[in-house]
């Protein structure tokens, strides 16, 4: 049962570089998210797609772009990587937007350096 | 100011104590409220969630929401060294369908 699966685990960046995060699910969830985390400030959305073929914005979308690839499948791309970018990032997925059960991956560690 | 607040703690308990965790929020439309558990370098997962105000029980664990002072709680009773983890609480938005979070708190209970 995999479940929600990110890759990389970990990551080690300069400024300026650019990366993507892959983020894959098997349960045939409609909905997928990704938030970072930050100590001090909780878990803060930063894109979301409430269905396959949509993309919207959330909390904290500065420095970030999405792309919802296929059901399965939603990346994470920072195209301009800055140390303020330094966080864990997790991806997570619901059976249908605003349902609140959100199912998440193990996160993907990212320090810009 | 965040929509929804948590006390980060830590909050230390010997085991079989009775743990009290608690957030407030401001956004009046928030209508489901959840809490997740997170382990150490694992992903969050949910533990439980209440629609409007009222208890909801599960084992030794019991949600409380009351709405009218925009308050929500946890109770861990008999607490075990296992339930050692970062406690989010979670509200929902009727309106957008998005989920805010709170700080968490981290919890230790001591053997």
């Amino acid at each position: 049962n995999a479940g929600v699966t990110q890759t990389p685990k970990f990551q080690v960046l300069k400024t300026g570089q650019s990366m993507t995060l892959q983020c894959a699910q098997d349960m045939n969830h409609n909905s997928m998210y990704w938030y970072r985390q930050d100590p001090g400030m909780g878990l803060r959305l930063i894109y979301y797609s409430a269905s396959e073929g949509t993309t919207d914005k959330g909390e904290v979308p500065n420095g970030y772009n999405v792309s919802r690839l296929n059901k399965r499948e939603f990346s994470l791309r920072l195209e301009s990587a800055a140390p303020s970018q330094t966080s864990v990032y997790f991806c997570a997925s619901s059976a249908n937007h605003g349902t609140g059960e959100l199912f998440f991956g193990e996160g993907s560690r990212l320090t810009v350096l | 100011q965040k929509e929804v607040e948590q006390d980060p703690g830590p909050l230390s308990v010997p085991e079989g104590a009775i743990v009290s965790l608690n957030c407030t929020y401001s956004n009046s439309a928030f209508q489901y409220f959840m809490w997740y558990r997170q382990y150490s370098r694992k992903g969050p997962e949910l533990l439980m969630y209440t629609y409007s105000s009222g208890n909801k029980e599960d084992g030794r664990f019991t949600a409380q929401v009351d709405k009218s002072s925009k308050y929500i709680s946890l109770f861990i009773r008999d607490s075990q060294p296992s339930d050692s983890a970062t406690y989010l609480c979670a509200c929902l938005s009727g309106n957008t369908g998005k989920l805010i979070f709170g700080q968490g708190t981290t919890l230790q209970v001591k053997p």
